[in-house]
């Protein structure tokens, strides 16, 4: 079955400054990769997401990129706030979503 | 968008006793998702609810532990029987959009 790697589990940044999540998955034939942030307390929220045939999406500060080759796709996270403080899900759907473990974002301001 | 609401936010609960949780949405919706997501951990996968059909669960997940309900297109209950600290988690209730899975608050489960 699919298997989702997802790296870095912690990651700090200051204010300002961009992040970047990366995941890797097992299965050729997920065509779907939804990435979802979660704040305490809170259910997952869907930020962006992109399908597989198409190699990057951008919305405002987010942006995915999908490397089918190399089964990889990362998140993007320009101009940080204070507010983007999260854990970031990525996930693969196949004909079900498999989620990653989880990056711990802290942006300090 | 779906709205999403489970009912009891939080409870804590003693060993061997069962609780059940309820999922509302706010539209009618075909497929229905629980997940647990333990203490720091990621989302698992325990059964898909389709209204009509019996809920097909994941692997290392029983009917008899996670009996789930699903009478309507907006609701569905999911009970935890026989709880065990090991049960401590958050579940989440979950359903596909056209476009998207949304997910609903969680359900904070503490079993003492």
């Amino acid at each position: 079955g699919e298997n989702v790697e997802q790296h870095p589990s912690t990651l700090s940044v200051q204010e300002g400054d961009s992040a970047v999540i990366k995941c890797t998955y097992s299965d050729s034939a997920s065509n779907y990769f939804p990435w979802y942030k979660q704040e305490l307390g809170k259910g997952p929220q869907l930020i962006i997401d992109i399908r597989s045939n198409v190699g990057e999406k951008k919305d405002q500060r987010i942006a995915v990129t999908l490397n089918k080759t190399a089964k990889h796709f990362s998140l993007h996270i320009t101009e940080t706030q204070p507010e983007d403080s999260a854990v970031y899900f990525c996930a693969a759907d196949t004909d079900k979503l498999i989620f990653g473990t989880g990056t711990r974002l802290q942006v300090f301001p | 968008s779906a709205v999403i609401s489970q009912k009891p936010s939080r409870d804590i609960c003693q060993r061997g006793t069962s609780l059940t949780i309820q999922c509302q949405v706010d539209s009618q919706v075909t497929m229905m998702f629980w997940y647990r997501q333990q203490p720091g951990q990621s989302l698992t996968l325990i059964a898909t609810a389709n209204q009509g059909s019996e809920a097909t669960y994941e692997s290392g997940f029983v009917i008899d532990k996670f009996p789930i309900s699903r009478p309507n297109l907006t609701f569905s209950t999911l009970t935890v029987s026989n709880m065990s600290p090991e049960d401590s988690s958050i579940y989440l209730c979950s359903v596909q959009g056209k476009r998207e899975q949304y997910f609903g608050p969680g359900t904070r489960l503490t079993v003492t």
